[in-house]
């Protein structure tokens, strides 16, 4: 059962351009949203991350919006640049007791120059 | 700089042998974790450990073992009875103290059981 879902594998954007990158989950107890970035033989490294008390967080050229109706988030990335591209994983948690993350299949991102 | 230690990047085993992964971390986490990762999936969690001398199964935990006797170590033990050993692992940590805080994880190791 996929609680956190990336329906896109892959995804090719010119430099410049605005990436985004889509993730659905169907557990309603998640609470909180991360995105993770992974380079090839590389441990993922944190991104960004939204509270469900919010709907839109923006971290330079990096910002995740959350509908929680739709239980969709995505992540934009404007402009996108050569150093973008990578495997964008997006994950849920809820809040209190122990954090237990759960991760979606990831996208790989290209960014064309 | 604090960060997340993991060797060997590159494991080969024969099929029926254990073998031991390591993760060390000196970030002062209380927190540690061990997930793997295969083609087309997400990273799923094999074990987990909030504090020293305590750990917890993920969602994965058949054919893996762990222990957690010092804060800064986290071994993966993938024994034989793994039936799909072959994988990219990696460990990661977080301060228990917030439970939202990221997860800050290793560069991985990348076994191989033939």
């Amino acid at each position: 059962d996929q609680q956190v879902k990336q329906n896109s594998p892959s995804l090719s954007v010119q430099e410049g351009r605005i990436s985004i990158l889509n993730c659905d989950y169907t557990n309603s107890m998640f609470d909180y949203f991360l995105w993770y970035k992974k380079y090839p033989a590389e441990g993922p490294t944190f991104l960004i991350s939204i509270s469900s008390i919010k709907d839109k967080n923006e971290d330079g050229r990096f910002t995740v919006f959350l509908n929680k109706s739709a239980k969709h988030l995505s992540l934009h990335i404007v402009p996108s640049q050569p150093g973008d591209s990578a495997v964008y994983f997006c994950a849920a948690s809820i809040s209190g007791g122990y954090q237990k993350v759960t991760f979606g299949t990831g996208t790989k991102l290209q960014v064309i120059p | 700089d604090g960060g997340i230690t993991q060797s060997p990047k590159y494991l080969f085993r024969k099929e029926g042998q254990n073998v031991t992964l390591s993760c060390e971390q000196n970030l002062n986490h209380d927190a540690m974790y061990w997930y793997r990762q295969d083609p087309g999936q997400g990273l799923r969690l094999i074990y987990y450990s909030q504090i020293v001398n305590d750990f917890q199964k993920g969602d994965i935990a058949e054919g893996y073992s762990v222990s957690r006797e010092k804060k800064e170590s986290f071994p993966l033990t993938v024994t034989s009875a793994q039936k799909n050993p072959t994988a990219f692992y990696l460990c990661a940590s977080s301060s228990r103290t917030d439970n939202n805080s990221p997860l800050h994880f290793g560069n991985g190791t990348r076994l191989t059981v033939t």
